[in-house]
């Protein structure tokens, strides 16, 4: 049963700390989402990769968020430096062009 | 500008009780348009979509959606709900990148 992987599956820092969270997309999946769930704002787009090239960051702040995939089977979204505004659950989700897409368990950040 | 709501926050029906959670949606050309569930510290699972043909789209776990044009709507229900149907439902509308534009989600909550 393939299903995509995310960690940490939570993280705790301190504001102004790096906070790296990973994401193993299905294989053979050539989308690759993430997300970003609060109780304020919902599900909200972050960035999204179709055949590991970036198509869409609008969703992230562009000074402190990045978003890579160094290989076709990992992905990455980086917060530098991590504020307490970034507390959520961070998902990635993964998906064939057209079709529907696999969200993994998601990764918990908080930010003291 | 494409957008997808869903008016109701939260959704109570007795178990064995047909259950009816809404969404709609506004966008310019065909809707490509999808149900997702949450149950808690969970990632979402997708339910089913509607790209085209049938009206009525079946899904997992029982539930079905029933896709109406003219009023722009794509509701998600079930016949008869399970105490185990409580979740959180989002409905879900593909932009023109493959990326789902989500509603704010809908809480039903099935008691017994």
């Amino acid at each position: 049963d393939a299903r995509v992987t995310q960690t940490p599956r939570h993280k705790v820092t301190e504001m102004g700390q790096e906070v790296t969270m990973r994401c193993q997309p299905i294989l053979g999946h050539n989308t690759v989402f993430w997300y970003r769930q609060t109780m304020m704002q919902g599900l909200e787009l972050l960035a999204y990769f179709r055949n590991r090239a970036p198509l869409d960051d609008s969703g992230m702040p562009k000074d402190r968020f990045s978003a890579e995939m160094p290989d076709a089977t990992l992905a990455t979204l980086k917060i530098q430096p991590s504020e307490p505004r970034d507390s959520a659950v961070y998902f990635c989700a993964s998906g064939l062009v057209l079709n529907e897409q696999y969200f993994g368990p998601g990764t918990r950040l908080t930010v003291t | 500008a494409q957008s997808v709501a869903q008016p109701e926050d939260q959704v109570n029906v007795a178990e064995g009780n047909p259950l009816t959670v809404k969404c709609t949606y506004s966008v310019s050309g065909n809707p490509y348009l999808f149900w997702y569930v949450q149950y808690p510290n969970r990632g979402l699972q997708f339910l089913l979509k509607y790209i085209t043909g049938d009206n009525l789209v079946k899904g997992s776990y029982g539930f079905e959606a029933e896709f109406n044009k003219s009023q722009t709507s794509f509701h998600l229900k079930k016949p008869s709900a399970l105490v185990s149907d409580s979740a959180l439902y989002f409905c879900g509308l593909r932009g023109s990148g493959y990326a789902l534009n989500f509603g704010k989600g809908t809480s039903l909550l099935v008691t017994p």
